[in-house]
């Protein structure tokens, strides 16, 4: 069973660095095809794509967040980290981690239930 | 890129109901929808246009052709009520992009 688990902050300050770790199991990310990516959904919005890692090392990023943004992975233990900095209020939302296994094209086939942030003073 | 659905559709238990999902020449990529209910993530509910994965029922269809790609619920039920986005890779840019979303209400 391929599961993922947010992990993180719930509570963060503005100007502040958030650390989001994405926990998964039932796959491996060393595996070719394999990427794990974060998304993000405000409050009552859309869901945004904010970057993605594949089983390989190749990073992409959200380019209007690109500068914020560093994403990594450590295949060993199964995770991938989302480093975001500079946080604003804006930048609160529920933050997932998803994985896209190329099964199903370049879709998201099995996602995290979502960590809240609040970036607030 | 940018992907543009309506914001909502209403539509009454049994009928059809229709999401579109509008892109410049959209039909040249592959579109996934996704199906998310309050408070919970996205579940995926269609992929490469019209593929469905294992679990979805077949009431749900999809299409893409020219500008706009569309997500096809009939005999929908009350359990269908949630939001749908669509979404592509835009390999131009190295993107994934969302679509705006589209609430679906069962009256």
């Amino acid at each position: 069973q391929v599961t993922l688990r947010e992990s993180g902050p719930a509570l963060v300050k503005p100007t502040q660095t958030l650390t989001l770790t994405c926990t998964f199991s039932g796959f491996s990310l060393a595996t070719y095809g394999m990427c794990v990516s974060w998304v993000r959904q405000p409050p009552g919005k859309a869901l945004e794509w904010l970057a993605v890692i594949d089983w390989d090392g190749d990073k992409f990023y959200n380019t209007s967040l690109r500068t914020r943004l560093t994403i990594s992975k450590d295949t060993s233990k199964n995770q991938v980290v989302l480093i975001m900095r500079n946080l604003d209020p804006v930048d609160t939302a529920t933050y997932y981690c998803a994985r896209k296994s190329g099964d199903e094209g370049d879709s998201f086939d099995v996602w995290g239930r979502g960590t809240m942030v609040t970036v607030s003073s | 890129y940018e992907l543009t659905q309506p914001p909502a559709v209403s539509v009454a238990p049994g009928r059809t109901a229709r999401i579109t999902c509008g892109g410049n020449n959209i039909g040249d990529i592959r579109v996934y929808w996704y199906q998310q209910k309050p408070g919970q993530a996205p579940v995926l509910v269609m992929y490469h246009d019209s593929d469905r994965p294992s679990g979805i029922p077949e009431r749900f269809s999809g299409s893409n052709s020219g500008n706009t790609a569309t997500l096809t619920i009939n005999r929908v039920e009350v359990g269908d009520e949630a939001d749908y986005y669509c979404q592509v890779w835009d390999s131009s840019s190295e993107h994934y992009v969302f679509g705006t979303g589209t609430k679906v209400t069962v009256l």
